[in-house]
């Protein structure tokens, strides 16, 4: 069975320092990847996703992935944090790109000012 | 194109009662997803839909659930006898086929008294 891993429940970093979340997952075939962000009370939004070819994806919002095969990771990056980045974050994977999809349990982002 | 909408956006119910979550998906979206995310968790995949087909249930709990996408109108996720532990944030995503993204609603808060 799929699995994901956010390990970081949460994380705080100043605003305008860089950002990486980690997501480790556990499945037998590269697996469909996607980070997705959570306002509180608000629906999720996509920030990237991962299918194939290029390992390094970028997304919305300034935020880029990178995936490792050897390390079964797909860390999200920023390289530098803005207030308005405050949110929960969460990885997750899929067998294909519409079916049904297993979720970590997040990383909750604090910007200190 | 408006986004994937639920409604209501809150719900409050006595233990026992029925609760009906509605989300109509996105225009030209024909697959719907359910999800439930309870506090401090992930995502939990339920169930997915087609028009008037159920296609994975699996994450459904067997008993007093049910789900329906008729062919017209919205998708119904319908909990009967709720219990306090039915209390979670409810999720719907759609996509026009099964290969694409899934879209996210802003979610139903179902708190049950």
């Amino acid at each position: 069975a799929q699995s994901v891993t956010q390990p970081d429940i949460h994380i705080t970093v100043s605003e305008g320092a860089s950002l990486e979340l980690r997501c480790n997952y556990s499945y037998g075939a590269t697996p469909y990847l996607f980070w997705y962000v959570q306002s509180p009370g608000q629906g999720l939004q996509l920030l990237l996703k991962y299918f194939s070819g290029d390992t390094l994806v970028q997304g919305i919002k300034g935020f880029e992935a990178e995936f490792k095969r050897s390390q079964s990771s797909f860390n999200l990056r920023k390289p530098s944090v803005h207030w308005s980045d405050a949110a929960e974050y969460f990885c997750a994977v899929a067998y294909t790109n519409a079916g049904k999809s297993t979720f970590g349990d997040g990383t909750t982002l604090t910007v200190k000012p | 194109n408006a986004g994937v909408m639920q409604n209501p956006r809150h719900l409050v119910r006595r233990r026992g009662q029925e609760a009906r979550l509605r989300c109509s998906p996105m225009k030209g979206h024909s697959h719907v997803y359910w999800y439930r995310q309870l506090p401090e968790e992930g995502l939990k995949f339920m169930v997915y839909l087609q028009k008037e087909n159920i296609i994975d249930e699996s994450g459904m709990p067997k008993e007093r659930f049910s789900a329906e996408f008729p062919k017209e109108g919205p998708s119904i996720l319908r909990i009967q006898q709720v219990v306090r532990g039915d209390s979670a944030a409810y999720f719907c995503a759609s996509s026009p086929t099964d290969q694409e993204t899934q879209y996210f609603g802003p979610g139903t808060r179902l708190l049950v008294l």
